[in-house]
């Protein structure tokens, strides 16, 4: 069966330090899309980042980028040069490349970010 | 501007009641989902459509429904059939697999409450 694990519940990162949320991903497929989502305390959910099995090279957006191990199922995000409004869970998510379209989603990491 | 709408914000029911939640979307989107979160806890898929008068089961459809009469349109019911229906409800849609990566864009959610 297809799951994402997040295995930090919380952690703490100084302002402009960089911090790395852990992500691993179990699946038998060769085809998936991996996702970050970041959710403040309003609730919406914020697309951050997207990875495809097939991309050679991590994604990168803005200060966000993602290290994608395929051979360890992983696929971490790293925040770099922390911001107070970074505070917030983030979710991974994969997604499977069948016609369903669904997401499945980690338990979350709630990032707060010490000024 | 472009996005998906829910309404209510916020909602309280009485045990023993149907409740109907709104999620509609200018996006053009072909499939739209609904997800429930629980306090500390990531989401979890309750039903999803990929297109009009069509859709499935996600992984906790039980004391839910819904319906698809319209391409922007998506309403859950959650009945007096689901046991703990007190949680944080986002609905998401995408579009279709061909014109993207699988991202979803989410609603600002509906926070129900049985009392």
């Amino acid at each position: 069966a297809q799951k994402i694990t997040q295995t930090q519940p919380g952690m703490f990162v100084q302002e402009k330090e960089a911090v790395t949320l852990d992500c691993t991903y179990d699946t038998s497929d060769q085809s998936y899309g991996l996702f970050w989502y970041k959710q403040p305390s309003s609730g919406e959910m914020i697309f951050l980042i997207y990875q495809g099995s097939y991309d050679e090279q991590n994604a990168t957006e803005g200060r966000y980028s993602l290290n994608f191990q395929k051979a360890r199922k992983s696929a971490n995000l790293v925040i770099s040069a922390s911001q107070l409004g970074d505070s917030a869970m983030y979710f991974c998510a994969m997604r499977l490349m069948d016609s369903s379209y669904k997401l499945i989603f980690g338990s979350g990491t709630r990032l707060l970010v010490r000024p | 501007d472009g996005g998906i709408t829910q309404s209510p914000k916020y909602l309280f029911r009485k045990e023993g009641q149907n409740v109907t939640l709104s999620c509609e979307q200018n996006l053009n989107h072909d499939a739209m989902y609904w997800y429930r979160q629980d306090p500390g806890q990531g989401l979890r898929l309750i039903y999803y459509s990929q297109i009009v008068n069509d859709f499935q089961k996600g992984d906790i459809a039980e004391g839910y429904s819904v319906s698809r009469e319209k391409k922007e349109s998506f309403p859950l019911t959650v009945t007096s059939a689901q046991k703990n229906p007190t949680a944080f409800y986002l609905c998401a849609s995408s579009p279709n697999y061909e014109e993207g990566d699988g991202e979803l864009f989410f609603g600002e959610g509906s926070r129900l409450t049985v009392l």
